[in-house]
């Protein structure tokens, strides 16, 4: 059963360029959670979706945005990269039963 | 609101000795608590949860975590750490009566067990 998968695994971009990363969730979770980790910090919530659509959002900008797909899968876009948008991006998937399974991570580095 | 604190930046433990990490909440209502484990530039593991039932939950790898809801507290333990357990642990919280899917995590505990 294969886990969580995310896509790249690491990515360098320039300041004011624009990245997608990807996402696959655990077999039969039909929630995707994106996560923002600074070095050092905790994961810091950034959307949820649910059947599509975005169903809860944390205190990131309007240039954080995101795609769940009908196959669950779900992308997160960030568009005019700032510097302080290199960390860890997080996947979770999760289910009814609450905890989270999260996938490896993109290393997003921004020049 | 819903809040995590774990107080200790850094735990210390030599190899076979007990260990704890520890962790506190805020939650109006009954509270849904998670403890994961993070290695180097991986992603996060589940390791328990306690969402009702017995205060003592037992999780993966031998870990376990005691809930204790007069002092608010859920703090992780190991009755004899192993250098592998050498880690950064997150406790995270969820407010069942928040109205929120999400769950809030603390800043992490760096585990460092010594041979």
């Amino acid at each position: 059963d294969a886990g969580v998968t995310q896509s790249p695994t690491h990515l360098i971009k320039t300041r004011g360029q624009q990245v997608t990363l990807r996402c696959s969730p655990k077999s039969g979770h039909d929630t995707v959670s994106w996560y923002q980790q600074a070095l050092g910090q905790g994961p810091q919530f950034i959307f949820q979706y649910y059947e599509e659509e975005e169903r809860q959002r944390g205190n990131f900008p309007d240039r954080f945005s995101g795609h769940q797909f009908p196959n669950y899968s779900s992308e997160l876009n960030v568009n005019a990269l700032l510097l302080g948008d290199s960390a860890l991006y997080l996947c979770a998937s999760s289910w009814v039963t609450g905890e989270l399974f999260f996938g490896e991570g993109s290393r997003l580095t921004v020049l | 609101a819903q809040s995590v604190a774990q107080p200790e930046d850094q735990v210390n433990v030599a190899e076979g000795n007990p260990l704890t990490v520890k962790c506190t909440y805020s939650v109006s209502g009954n509270p849904y608590l998670f403890w994961y484990v993070q290695y180097p530039n991986r992603g996060l593991q589940f390791l328990l949860k306690y969402i009702t039932g017995d205060n003592l939950v037992k999780g993966s790898y031998g870990f376990e975590a005691e809930f204790n809801k007069s002092q608010t507290s859920f703090h992780l333990k190991k009755p004899s750490a192993l250098v592998s357990d050498s880690a950064l642990y997150f406790c995270a919280v969820r407010d069942e009566a928040g109205g929120s899917y999400i769950p809030t995590f603390g800043r992490g505990t760096s585990l460092i067990v010594h041979p």
